[in-house]
């Protein structure tokens, strides 16, 4: 079966400190990629999606990047802390080419900028 | 452009009362509809999904939700809620030709009351 892993559970970085948040998904070859941020009261916003290696969307301007070197790894990056950073951010995973299926989650990393 | 609107960002009913989440969507195209469920720090499960066939969708832990085209609403209800939903439910539209990137609503919290 597939599972998706996402560290670390909780971060708490000051303003200004970079950032790295790792998921990896098995079970599953060449699977589209999300990260999706939710602030505070908010609904989801897909930040990034990857359809490959090397492959990365972004769908928001923002302070953070995306990158994929592996097939079944997707890493959040960002070089600067903001304030408006802070939130939770969920990996997920879909198979690629089918257009009607769902995403799975990851269980999210609460991030917190002070 | 494809947009979801959940009405009501706070449900609470009463343990054993009937629990009903609206959802309304916007598509250009035939949708893909999806219900998650999250519980407090954790990932999104999905509840269930519509795709195509059977506008009456049964998913898990009891709920069910029926596609309504003419009044492009996809309401998720269970008869009998439980203390164990209380948790906060997202409706999301697919984005069409990517499964997985998927456009959310603001989210629902139920609570529920014993």
């Amino acid at each position: 079966s597939q599972t998706i892993h996402q560290w670390p559970a909780t971060l708490v970085q000051p303003v200004g400190s970079p950032l790295s948040l790792e998921c990896t998904v098995e079970g599953t070859s060449n699977p589209n990629l999300y990260w999706y941020r939710q602030a505070a009261g908010r609904g989801l916003q897909l930040l990034f999606y990857s359809v490959g290696i090397g492959q990365i969307s972004s769908e928001v301007p923002q302070n953070l990047s995306a990158s994929r070197p592996q097939d079944r790894q997707f890493i959040l990056s960002s070089k600067k802390l903001l304030l408006s950073d802070s939130g939770f951010y969920l990996c997920a995973w879909s198979v690629l080419d089918r257009w009607n299926t769902e995403a799975f989650f990851g269980q999210g990393t609460r991030l917190t900028v002070v | 452009a494809q947009s979801v609107t959940q009405l009501g960002s706070h449900v609470s009913v009463s343990e054993g009362a009937l629990v009903l989440l609206r959802c309304n969507y916007s598509s250009s195209v035939p949708p893909y509809l999806f219900w998650y469920v999250q519980y407090p720090n954790q990932g999104l499960q999905l509840l269930l999904k519509y795709t195509t066939g059977a506008t009456l969708v049964k998913g898990i832990n009891g709920f069910e939700a029926e596609f309504k085209k003419s009044e492009t609403s996809f309401h998720l209800t269970k008869p009998s809620a439980h203390m164990s939903d209380a948790a906060e439910y997202f409706c999301a539209v697919s984005r069409g030709n990517q499964g997985g990137k998927l456009i959310f609503g603001q989210g629902t919290e139920l609570s529920v009351k014993p």
